[in-house]
């Protein structure tokens, strides 16, 4: 599976738009894109995952480059129980555990 | 809406003690998972069944057992506790027949063995 990047943390004002980018350059054409999050000592939360196209749901939207070497989550209007570890996560196609690397540390701040 | 039930949200055990931890899932899924999270590790694999009955090895096996008698549950066991198994365990579900086979979590058991 293809190892992702991703910045430790980042902050986000509540009520914005909040983008959190995920490199994964070695990415193989089987590959699915797969976006979790994790609130502090609860289970992992499945958000969205993708393969080629955008794709958007009721959580958020996932931006995948043309290339497909990197991604963007986006939460639209970020709110304080969004702050939360975000996991990108590259796995190939029917492929059996997730891999969860550090992910990015979000705080969404008043 | 997907769910995922664990047996309890936190648990302490001495050492030596059997123990077990229960996974339930109501999306009629094949795929269930076991993991365990620690700080600075991740998530770690330790067993996963696709069907009833069935059961492959993870990373790290050793000192767990599973059980998957019926299609919604599956049975995490600790034959004899040791404190190096105070952990995070994790329970997950995925259906096999969908080529992304996302997985959905449960809440997690905290489980500190004394």
């Amino acid at each position: 599976d293809a190892k992702t990047t991703q910045p430790p943390s980042m902050d986000c004002a509540e009520g914005r738009a909040a983008n959190l980018p995920c490199n994964h350059s070695t990415i193989s054409g089987n590959e699915y894109v797969y976006w979790y999050r994790q609130i502090h000592s609860q289970g992992p939360q499945y958000i969205i995952h993708g393969l080629k196209n955008n794709e958007t749901n009721e959580m958020a939207s996932l931006i995948i480059t043309e290339d497909r070497k990197s991604s963007t989550l986006i939460l639209p209007h970020a709110t304080l129980r969004d702050t939360a570890v975000y996991y990108c996560i590259v796995r190939v196609t029917g492929g059996n555990d997730m891999r969860f690397g550090a992910g990015t540390r979000l705080t969404v701040k008043p | 809406d997907v769910k995922v039930t664990q047996s309890s949200r936190y648990l302490v055990k001495r050492t030596g003690e059997k123990v077990f931890l229960e996974c339930v899932q109501d999306m009629d899924h094949e795929n269930m998972f076991w993991y365990r999270q620690d700080p600075g590790l991740g998530l770690r694999l330790i067993y996963f069944s696709y069907d009833v009955k069935m059961k492959e090895k993870g990373d790290i096996p050793e000192g767990y057992s599973v059980s998957r008698e019926k299609k919604e549950r599956f049975s995490l066991i600790l034959e004899s506790a040791s404190t190096n198994q105070t952990s995070m365990y994790l329970c997950a579900s995925s259906l096999a027949t969908s080529g992304s086979r996302e997985q959905y979590f449960g809440p997690g058991t905290r489980l500190t063995v004394t």
